[in-house]
């Protein structure tokens, strides 16, 4: 098993630009969510999802959208890429939800927006 | 609403020392507790949990008590390696949000 992949592993982007922020997993997981993580804040839910077609917020969703079309993948777009986007972004996900089970995260995308 | 303290980093010790790392949290009833690792370059990944009151979580030498009493779950090792630097995050689940909560992570670097 892959486990969870995330591409690209580095992006630069310019103010005002948009991008696609790939996740996939082969784990059959319901769950999937992602993360940033900004230094000195751990890290922040950007949208969550618990099963193909069905999308929530998270507590930072602003600026991004998702779409579950597949089990296996959950896509992030960043719709107009600003500096405050500047950050570290994880994909993650599980079996049945956040309670009790482990969380699995892929290895990250390091994003830069000038 | 829930949330996670830990102690300020970043963490330097010498191979073989004792390790702390102090967790305190803040939820409604008894969540689930979690440690988990960023090693450099890497996701994070789950390194131990504990599900109830006075459960140990326990995995590579490491160990965390869930103490209710005290709302804590600090991390210990009686000798770290170097192969233990990294960055550590101890989380709780906020099922209401469906999220880990975390807190904003121990940078721990153990020095040959």
């Amino acid at each position: 098993n892959a486990g969870v992949t995330q591409t690209p592993k580095f992006q630069v982007l310019k103010t005002g630009q948009s991008m696609t922020l790939q996740c996939a997993q082969d784990m059959n997981h319901e769950y999937m969510s992602w993360y940033r993580q900004d230094p000195g804040m751990g890290l922040r839910l950007i949208h969550y999802s618990v099963g193909a077609g069905i999308t929530d917020q998270g507590e930072v969703p602003n600026g991004y959208n998702v779409s579950r079309s597949t089990t296996e993948d959950f896509p992030l777009r960043l719709l107009s890429a600003a500096p405050s986007q500047t950050s570290v972004y994880f994909c993650a996900s599980s079996y049945s939800g956040v309670l009790g089970g482990e969380q699995y995260f892929g290895p990250g995308t390091r994003l830069t927006v000038t | 609403g829930d949330s996670v303290t830990q102690m300020e980093g970043p963490v330097t010790l010498s191979e073989e020392a004792f390790l702390t790392i102090n967790c305190t949290y803040t939820a409604t009833g008894y969540p689930s507790l979690f440690w988990y690792v960023q090693y450099p370059g890497e996701g994070l990944q789950l390194l131990l949990k504990a599900t109830k009151a006075d459960d140990k979580g326990s995995n590579k030498g490491f160990e965390a008590t869930y103490r209710k009493e005290t709302t804590s779950f600090h991390l210990e090792k009686g000798s770290v390696q170097v192969s233990d630097s990294a960055v550590y995050f101890c989380a709780l689940p906020n099922q209401g949000a469906q999220k880990l909560v975390f807190g904003q992570g121990t940078r721990l670097t153990i020095n040959p």
